[in-house]
């Protein structure tokens, strides 16, 4: 059974980072691209960044956080990372992430299993 | 940076068919995805590459996509549809995926 466990989550004063964790088992994580999604209160989904499968030499953002978070994998912990910094008031939200439905292509955030989420707060 | 515009709303009766548009600038020459999103739980993939569903999902949940306009239909609505749908595509332009605003689907 795909299960994505995420952690890390919470308060911090704006300016602080923050990093979370999403731990994947029951699936080839290696083979997968990952990404992260998030939702602020009463909001819609917003695109957060992607990471490529294997050697995760590949990522983008999205414009509202390139240059202050930063995606990450470790395939041999099977498990994804996003690192926050310099967060802002606007960065509350769910944080979910997200694996790809198809090993192929290598970056891509089409996804079929979420993880539960988890709240940042920036305050 | 490319927008996708979808209705906030869209009221459907049990037992007849919601349709959800997503627009955007020639979104035919784009790939969509539809996600549905109940209170309180994570997205799911209900339709992708415009019209293919994943396993598990009903065969009423189909989709289409031509010139600026992309669409979700829902057959024979049920009670358990009632959630809010959102669109997305990949803007090769821009190296960003984007999400429809989203719409919320309520079943009278």
């Amino acid at each position: 059974e795909v299960q994505l466990l995420q952690s890390g989550g919470g308060l911090v004063q704006p300016g602080g980072s923050l990093r979370l964790s999403c731990a994947a088992s029951g699936f080839t994580f290696s083979s997968y691209a990952m990404t992260w999604v998030r939702q602020a209160p009463g909001k819609g989904l917003e695109w957060v960044s992607v990471i490529s499968n294997s050697g995760g030499s590949t990522y983008y953002y999205a414009d509202s956080v390139k240059g202050r978070f930063t995606i990450s994998r470790d395939n041999t912990k099977n498990t994804l990372y996003l690192q926050m910094s310099s967060l802002r008031a606007e960065d509350t939200a769910v944080y979910y992430c997200a694996k790809a439905l198809k090993t192929l292509p290598t970056v891509t955030s089409l996804t079929d299993y979420w993880g539960q989420g988890t709240l940042v707060t920036v305050s | 940076s490319y927008v996708l515009t979808q209705p906030p709303s869209v009221s459907v009766a049990p037992g007849q068919t919601a349709r959800i548009t997503c627009g955007g600038n020639n979104i035919g020459s784009k790939t969509v995805h539809w996600y549905q999103q109940k209170p309180g739980q994570a997205p799911v993939l209900v339709v992708y590459d415009d019209s293919d569903r994943p396993s598990g999902i009903p065969e009423r949940f189909s989709g289409s996509n031509s010139g600026n306009t992309a669409t979700l239909t829902i057959s024979r609505v049920e009670a358990g549809d009632e959630a809010d749908y959102y669109c997305q595509v990949w803007d090769s332009s821009s190296d960003h995926y984007v999400f429809g605003t989203g719409t919320k689907v309520t079943v009278l």
